[in-house]
């Protein structure tokens, strides 16, 4: 099993800095890695797909980069609405299995 | 729109059985691989289950295999999970979610349902 750690696990800013999360595989998953957003109270919303793309109507302030074991996303300047949970999820090749990351919460 | 509705959590004792059902709207449910993934209590996201967009291919996180077991009715556009012999550790918010691509087995899902509640206790 493909095991996913996440750092740090609290990361505490302030509105306009800028954000640097990090997620590292236990072995390759290429780029084969998405990125999650979860506020308190609500389901889970994807904001990157295949390491480096933006999901549809995610800002432009949140990109992902990386490939093989270690990746990172990046919010260039935090926003108010910013302020939550973030989860990394990859998928091995085959048989297709999932695992997430622990999290990391951005905080104020 | 995309709308995933879970259904059927409750409170169950061990060893007991629930089944969720996932009603999907919004999109051409028959095309895409459907997912349950778990959240207990003030913990991460687990991943639970996938089912292929053809019911074909199917596979567990281990923490579920042999108890649990996803099927989906394209007929009626449901995503289903029947779970047997239930533990206190399966207590959790468990959410369907859709695959992002047609066809495949897509890295990631871009919508979720709300979740619905089981809790497994005596």
């Amino acid at each position: 099993e493909i095991v996913l750690t996440q750092s740090p696990a609290t990361l505490s800013l302030s509105p306009g800095e800028r954000a640097t999360l990090s997620c590292r595989a236990s072995q390759s998953v290429g780029s084969y890695l998405a990125w999650y957003q979860q506020k308190p109270g609500q389901s889970p919303r994807l904001l990157i797909y295949d390491a480096s793309n933006r999901a549809t109507g995610i800002p432009a302030r949140f990109s992902g980069s990386g490939s093989g074991t270690d990746f990172t996303l990046t919010i260039s300047s935090l926003e108010p609405e910013d302020f939550a949970v973030y989860y990394c999820q990859q998928r091995s090749d085959w048989p297709p299995l999932f695992t997430f990351g622990p999290g990391t919460k951005v905080d104020v | 729109q995309v709308q995933l509705v879970e259904s059927g959590g409750g409170v169950v004792q061990p060893g007991g059985s629930l089944r969720l059902s996932c009603a999907a709207s919004g999109f051409t449910f028959r095309s895409y691989g459907m997912h349950w993934v778990r959240q207990a209590p003030g913990k991460g996201l687990e991943w639970v289950a996938v089912i292929s967009y053809d019911g074909t291919n199917i596979f567990y996180g281990d923490s579920v295999k042999g108890r649990f077991t996803i099927s989906r009715d394209s007929s009626k556009d449901t995503l289903n999970l029947q779970m047997n012999s239930l533990r206190t550790e399966d207590t959790a918010v468990y959410y369907c979610a859709k695959g992002r691509t047609q066809y495949d087995s897509a890295v990631a899902f871009d919508f979720w349902g709300q979740g619905t509640m089981v809790t497994v206790s005596s």
